[in-house]
């Protein structure tokens, strides 16, 4: 059965502080690996999209990383702002037209 | 980037009625659109595909004939709430795939619509 697990499910970090968030996924056959942001109340907006190819990809103080592997991806976010809390969710393309969702990491980035 | 628009952003309805969402491609052809329902604190759900020109396509436990879904051009397609109950109150995000340069697997998300049957 194609899953994509992530951890943790919540996070509450100070604002100028790190953070990292893991996705392992078993989906088979795998296309693309992606992260999105969705804040409350909104449709999610894409962060980094990486192949199998692709272990690394940044995008601004978003770094996600994936070992395809091990079939682990992570999120590094860094030097965090008040504006980064909002859901983040892994995303796995298993083959044409088939996304394979994570239950998001839930991110607060307290004051 | 590319952007889909989704319209309403709320509505509110009562028991009985039927609601429309709307959800345009509005710089690129979509040839498939996905329609995924979303629980509070939740993942999102899909519900059904649509490809343009075609009936679409609905994933287990989804009532086809409650949830009535047009994808008649390549940049609109439709979810209609049909005879709404107040379990149908949750938020309905739309999603648009199709080529766009060189993005051709990108999947781009609406705003989302957030029901609420009364």
């Amino acid at each position: 059965k194609n899953q994509v697990e992530q951890s943790p499910q919540s996070l509450i970090i100070l604002e100028g502080k790190n953070c990292t968030l893991q996705c392992n996924y078993t989906v088979s056959p795998f296309s693309n690996l992606r992260w999105y942001k969705q804040d409350t109340g909104r449709g999610p907006v894409s962060l980094t999209i990486m192949t199998f190819s692709e272990n690394t990809k940044s995008n601004g103080r978003y770094t996600a990383t994936l070992d395809a592997d091990t079939k682990q991806s992570s999120l590094h976010i860094t030097a965090s702002q008040l504006s980064d809390s909002a859901s983040y969710i892994c995303v796995v393309s298993a083959g044409f037209q088939k996304l394979v969702f994570g239950t998001g990491t839930r991110l607060l980035v307290s004051p | 980037g590319a952007v889909v628009s989704q319209h309403p952003s709320r509505v509110i309805c009562k028991s009985g009625t039927s609601v429309k969402i709307e959800c345009r491609s509005l710089d690129f052809q979509a040839t498939t659109m996905f329609w995924y329902r979303q629980f509070p604190k939740k993942s999102l759900m899909l519900m059904a595909t649509s490809n343009e020109g075609s009936k679409a396509t609905y994933e287990q436990g989804v009532e086809k004939d409650k949830f009535l879904i047009n994808h008649a051009s390549l940049t609109l397609s439709t979810l209609t709430v049909t005879s709404a109950h107040p379990e149908d109150s949750s938020f309905y995000i739309c999603s648009a795939m199709g080529q766009i340069y060189h993005m051709n697997t990108e999947a781009f998300f609406g705003q989302g619509t957030r029901l609420t049957v009364v």
